[in-house]
């Protein structure tokens, strides 16, 4: 079946340094979802990409989604407290099952 | 306010003890799922529902039952729970399978 890895698992920096994690699938992908859940709370929908080489930003962060739509990343310049938390990156694939597959998720965790 | 809404959102039970876990969504969602999460492995589907009585297995099925003969409704039931699946759950619903996901509040089992 379908398998989305996200690399790395964790990552510590101190407050005002990037960060960058990265979503790889073993099959083609619809689209990519990016969620964040801080601690203790539930995922939280950040922004979605449909198009092949697709970049968006949101403030501080960057989004991208890779040619062959099998990969996606996530980078966040000079972060900062507030972005600590969990971000899990999802994709339907492009066809077969319904499943949209989760990646399991990189734990950011900023020190001030 | 457009939510999901689950019940309880702790629950302690023994082994064997038949339990429900409440999900509603307001948004008129066709799709909903249930997720478990444990610590390293993400998010993992249990189960899903296309429409009013249609549902299907997810990636980790075993020791659960669904049922969804309201639109809004999609309650996830174990009827003999096991202390493996001590975990905490998530009910999501979303306009349709590759679309995003909204996210309950979550429920945290522990089966003793």
């Amino acid at each position: 079946g379908q398998q989305v890895m996200q690399i790395p698992q964790y990552q510590h920096v101190q407050e005002g340094e990037d960060f960058t994690t990265y979503c790889n699938s073993s099959t083609t992908l619809s689209n990519i979802q990016w969620y964040k859940q801080r601690p203790g709370g539930h995922p939280v929908f950040l922004i979605q990409l449909v198009k092949s080489g697709e970049v968006k930003k949101q403030k501080r962060l960057t989004f991208q989604f890779g040619e062959a739509k099998k990969n996606s990343s996530l980078h966040i310049t000079a972060t900062q407290t507030t972005d600590v938390g969990t971000y899990f990156c999802a994709g339907p694939p492009s066809g077969g099952s319904y499943i949209p597959t989760f990646g399991r998720g990189t734990s950011l965790i900023v020190h001030p | 306010e457009a939510q999901v809404t689950q019940n309880p959102r702790y629950l302690i039970t023994v082994t064997g003890k038949k339990l429900t876990v409440t999900c509603s969504q307001n948004m008129n969602h066709e799709y909903m799922s249930w997720y478990r999460q444990d610590p390293g492995l993400g998010l993992r589907q249990i189960y899903y529902s296309m429409n009013v009585e249609v549902t299907d297995k997810g990636d980790v099925p075993e020791g659960y039952k669904v049922s969804r003969k309201e639109k809004r409704n999609f309650p996830l039931i174990l009827e003999s729970p096991s202390p493996n699946q001590t975990s905490l759950y998530f009910c999501a619903s979303s306009l349709s399978w590759k679309r995003v996901q909204y996210f309950g509040p979550g429920t945290r089992l522990l089966v003793l």
